[in-house]
């Protein structure tokens, strides 16, 4: 069964911190996802990865970078955190379809 | 521009009886369909998919259908139960873009005994 665990369930950052949300999966996957949900929003698509050191832009990467150094983990920066960027942090992992999702971190910016 | 719409926040449906969840695109590329299931605080969870050389896919009480004309896709719950009660998001891909999901806002259901 895959396993994509992400770090923490919960974080409270202030204005301006940088950010980092670590996801790791071990089922040696090619591609992982970091999307974020809101509410009416659905799950959007920050960046994605089929390999490392690659990183493909998704629908809404500003304000975001990322990092992928070895296979199974995949993190997310936010370079300098702000409120609107408070949501549902959610990583996912797949060789092919579908996606496998972890658990997500519930991010609160104050 | 939302590719993949939702256009019921919610549904309510009594025990026993079928729900229905709609979904509709308008991205003719995608020929890859699935849908997740999320309860609070997880992830979402797979349910069932359906590739478009398809217009119907069963696993269980889940049925998917796929209407390619019409650009829109449906799922069936029968008989709903109340462990059904979740967030059910429709997520549509290009089969060869390497499992990269657009999802629609998502249909909370709620499945009253």
């Amino acid at each position: 069964d895959v396993k994509v665990t992400q770090s923490s369930r919960y974080l409270v950052k202030r204005t301006g911190e940088k950010v980092f949300l670590e996801c790791v999966q071990d089922m040696d996957h090619e591609n992982m996802f970091w999307y974020r949900q809101d509410p009416g929003l659905g799950l959007r698509l920050i960046y994605f990865s089929y390999d490392v050191k690659m990183k493909e832009k998704g629908d809404i990467p500003e304000g975001y970078s990322v990092s992928r150094e070895k296979k199974e983990r995949f993190s997310l920066i936010l370079e300098s955190a702000s409120t609107n960027q408070t949501s549902m942090y959610l990583c996912a992992s797949s060789f092919f379809s579908p996606l496998h999702f972890g658990n997500g971190t519930r991010l609160t910016v104050t | 521009d939302q590719q993949v719409k939702q256009n019921s926040p919610s549904l309510s449906v009594q025990e026993g009886r079928i729900s229905i969840l709609n979904c509709d695109y308008t991205n003719s590329m995608f020929d890859y369909f699935l849908w997740y299931k999320k309860y609070p605080a997880e992830g979402p969870t797979f349910l069932i998919s359906i590739s478009s050389i398809k217009d119907k896919n069963e696993d269980g009480r889940f049925t998917v259908f796929l209407n390619k004309s019409a650009k829109h896709l449906s799922l069936h719950i029968v008989p709903s139960q109340p462990g059904d009660s979740a967030v059910y998001f429709c997520a549509a891909s290009v089969y060869n873009q390497g499992g990269k999901l657009i999802f629609g806002q998502g249909t909370e259901l709620s499945v009253k005994p």
